[in-house]
C-alpha cells in the first residue's frame, strides 16, 4: 500500500493568510494525487486532482503543485469559508489511500 | 444532478453484519467509466478507502479488510451495497457511498460526489 502522510496535523491561520500544506507518498505516485475539504458534519468535497487541477466551481485561491512523492495544496488570501479539514488521496494505485488530515482552524 | 443516499441500521451488535445500501439518482450504475464505492471514517478520525464495484462485475477491496466485506450492486433499482462481517468496535465509523472514477483521464480515481454519510455504531 502507499502511504500518504500530511503536515502538519493542523495550523492556526487568520482570515486572509496564505496556508500551505504539504503530503508526501511513500512512493513516485506521479502527479496522481487529489485534494479534498471536509467540513464538521459534511462529506469530503474534491478540490484539486492530478495535483494541480482545479475542480470546477473552486475559488482561484486554492492551488496545487507537485510530483513524485511530495504535493502542496496552497490556500492564498484564506477565506471564512475555508475553516476545515484538507486530505489527500493518491489516485495511482489500488488500495486507494488517503493522508491523516490538515485542520485549518482560526488563530 | 447526481445524488448518493445512505440507508441501513445505525446499530449493529458486535460479530454481526453491517448492512448498508446506497441508492443513486440522476445517473445510471451501469456506467462504463465509473465505479461505486464506500469509503469509512471513524469518529474524529481520517479517511478509509472500503471497496468499489463496477456494473461489469469487477471489485476492488482494501487488503485491510477483504476477508470481511462485499460490494454488489442491483442495476435495476440503481442501487449498490455494502456488507462487512464480523464487525467490532472498531467497525464504527460514518459510511459514505460514492461515485468514483475509472483509472482513465487526469481526474482518474477522483471520488465524487459523496453521499452525506451515515453512522454505524457497533456495540451490544
Amino acid at each position: 500500500d502507499i502511504q500518504m502522510t500530511q503536515s502538519p496535523s493542523s495550523v492556526s491561520a487568520s482570515v486572509g493568510d496564505r496556508v500551505t500544506i504539504t503530503c508526501r507518498a511513500s512512493q513516485d505516485i506521479s502527479t496522481w494525487l487529489i485534494w479534498y475539504q471536509q467540513k464538521p458534519g459534511k462529506a469530503p468535497q474534491p478540490l484539486i486532482y492530478a495535483a494541480s487541477h482545479l475542480q470546477n466551481g473552486v475559488p482561484s485561491r486554492f492551488s496545487g503543485s507537485g510530483s513524485g512523492t511530495d504535493f502542496t495544496l496552497t490556500i492564498r488570501g484564506l477565506q471564512p469559508e475555508d475553516f476545515a479539514t484538507y486530505y489527500c488521496q493518491q489516485a495511482n494505485s489500488l488500495p486507494l489511500t488517503f493522508g491523516g488530515g490538515t485542520k485549518v482552524e482560526t488563530k | 444532478q447526481l445524488q448518493l443516499q445512505e440507508s441501513g441500521p445505525g446499530l449493529v451488535k458486535p460479530s454481526e453484519t453491517l448492512s448498508l445500501t446506497c441508492t443513486v439518482s440522476g445517473d445510471s450504475i451501469s456506467s462504463d467509466f465509473y465505479y461505486w464505492g464506500w469509503v469509512r471514517q471513524p469518529p474524529g478520525k481520517g479517511l478509509e478507502w472500503i471497496g468499489s464495484w463496477h456494473y461489469s462485475g469487477s471489485t476492488y477491496y482494501n487488503p485491510s479488510l477483504k476477508s470481511r466485506v462485499s460490494i454488489s450492486g442491483d442495476t435495476s433499482k440503481n442501487q449498490f451495497s455494502l456488507k462487512l462481517i464480523s464487525v467490532t468496535a472498531a467497525d464504527t465509523a460514518v459510511y459514505y457511498c460514492a461515485r468514483i472514477k475509472d483509472s482513465s483521464g487526469w481526474d482518474g480515481r477522483r471520488i465524487d460526489p459523496w453521499g452525506q454519510g451515515t453512522l454505524v455504531t457497533v456495540s451490544s
